[in-house]
């Protein structure tokens, strides 16, 4: 039972980029969410998925898009990374009231 | 406006000595309230909830909080503080008539144990 996963690790890219983080988890939760952290800020929501097929916007959703691809899956993708978007992303899978945390992704864009 | 405030951006103890991590929240009606942990270069790690009950919440590695409602904190504390007790502490809170439990987060307090 590995949890939540996050791939990949750490990731550069140059403004205008693109790419998708990649999450899935083994717990059969029904909802997902995706965070970005930033220094003093504490988690902001990006968007999140109350179930297979379902999402919704968070508190910054802007410039990032979701699939939630099945149960297990919800990536997030990037279509034209800019450099405010350098920050650390945490996938996150819930049960119950809490939530459930992946390792998360380093990004920095240059 | 939902909110939570966590007023130190660090708080320094000395190992063996009580630790306070202070919170405090403005939420309608009653909350659902939460506490993660995380350690350098890791995601976060749940502690313990507070959703009904007793004020004095348990939990995960020597950790309890006290919910208190007229002052609306839910100050996170631990008896005897240890040198691995040294991370990041978020504080988060949901309106349990949210039917898609997000949460708002605190900006977190560094604790730094030192022995």
């Amino acid at each position: 039972n590995a949890g939540v996963t996050q791939t990949p690790k750490f990731q550069v890219l140059k403004t205008g980029q693109s790419m998708t983080l990649q999450c899935a988890q083994d717990m059969n939760h029904n909802s997902m969410y995706w965070y970005r952290q930033d220094p003093g800020m504490g988690l902001r929501l990006i968007y999140y998925s109350a179930s297979e097929g379902t999402t919704d916007k968070g508190e910054v959703p802007n410039g990032y898009n979701v699939s939630r691809l099945n149960k297990r899956e919800f990536s997030l993708r990037l279509e034209s990374a800019a450099p405010s978007q350098t920050s650390v992303y945490f996938c996150a899978s819930r049960a119950g009231g809490t939530q459930y945390f992946g390792p998360g992704t380093r990004l920095l864009v240059l | 406006a939902q909110s939570v405030a966590q007023p130190e951006d660090q708080v320094n103890v000395a190992e063996g000595n009580p630790l306070t991590v202070k919170c405090t929240y403005s939420v309608s009606g009653n909350p659902y309230l939460f506490w993660y942990v995380q350690y350098p270069n890791r995601g976060l790690q749940f502690l313990l909830k507070y959703i009904t009950g007793d004020n004095l919440v348990k939990g995960s590695y020597g950790f309890e909080a006290e919910f208190n409602k007229s002052q609306t904190s839910f100050h996170l504390k631990k008896p005897s503080a240890l040198v691995s007790d040294s991370a990041l502490y978020f504080c988060a809170v949901r309106d349990p008539l949210d039917s898609n439990y997000q949460l708002i987060w605190g900006a977190g307090t560094k604790l730094i144990i030192k022995p």
